[in-house]
């Protein structure tokens, strides 16, 4: 089975723009999570999303914002970019409705915002 | 609020020695929980769990060990090799917010 993965990779911004990531999960995984890491902070859960409805958010501004598409590949959103967004933002997918204990993470995509 | 801390930024540990990595947390409803070791340029992956009724749970050379009455849990990996330099996440379950929480993560890093 194919991981997951996310597009981009890496992605260079300048502060007021928006910027969209993508994440294709694991086949057959309907659950995804999105968190940001950056130095000293660990993962910082965002959102979850399971079969297209967000079934859980972080403490993160209404800049971020995702969705879930009806095959489970997921966008999050940041609007309006901070310099403090710059991050590395990791999608998660796990298989089933009670699967917080069963992530699989991609790569991440490494935001630059300059 | 951090609910799950690693309170070492960095650990380093000769190659053959045994690695301890700490992590504490507040929230006595956690359920469950996970370490995950990330390599740079790669997600973080899974490395070995714990529930929170036991005390003790070993795979291969890695052992984790809970003390609730601590909230307390830590990693042992015995014996040490160069794959394992790695930054090491732990995370808990919170069945509340359905959710993973993760500490800030410690950098290990072994020495030939």
């Amino acid at each position: 089975k194919a991981g997951v993965t996310q597009t981009p990779r890496y992605l260079i911004k300048t502060r007021g723009q928006q910027v969209t990531l993508s994440c294709s999960p694991i086949s057959g995984h309907r659950s995804v999570s999105w968190y940001q890491q950056t130095p000293g902070q660990g993962l910082q859960f965002l959102f979850e999303y399971f079969s297209e409805t967000q079934r859980n958010k972080g403490n993160f501004p209404g800049r971020f914002s995702g969705r879930q598409f009806s095959n489970s590949r997921s966008e999050m959103n940041v609007s309006t970019l901070e310099l403090g967004d710059s991050a590395l933002y990791l999608c998660a997918s796990s298989p089933g409705a009670v699967s917080y204990n069963e992530q699989f993470f991609g790569p991440g995509t490494r935001l630059t915002v300059l | 609020d951090q609910q799950v801390k690693q309170n070492s930024p960095s650990l380093s540990v000769q190659e053959g020695r045994i690695s301890i990595l700490n992590c504490d947390y507040t929230n006595s409803m956690f359920d469950y929980f996970l370490w995950y070791k990330k390599y740079p340029a790669e997600g973080p992956t899974f490395l070995i769990s714990i529930s929170s009724i036991k005390d003790k749970n070993e795979d291969g050379r890695f052992t984790v060990f809970l003390n609730k009455s601590a909230k307390h849990l830590s990693l042992h990996i015995v014996p040490s090799q160069p794959g394992d330099s790695a930054v090491y996440f732990c995370a808990a379950s919170d069945p509340g917010a359905q959710k993973l929480v993760f500490g800030q993560g410690t950098r290990l890093t072994i020495n030939p």
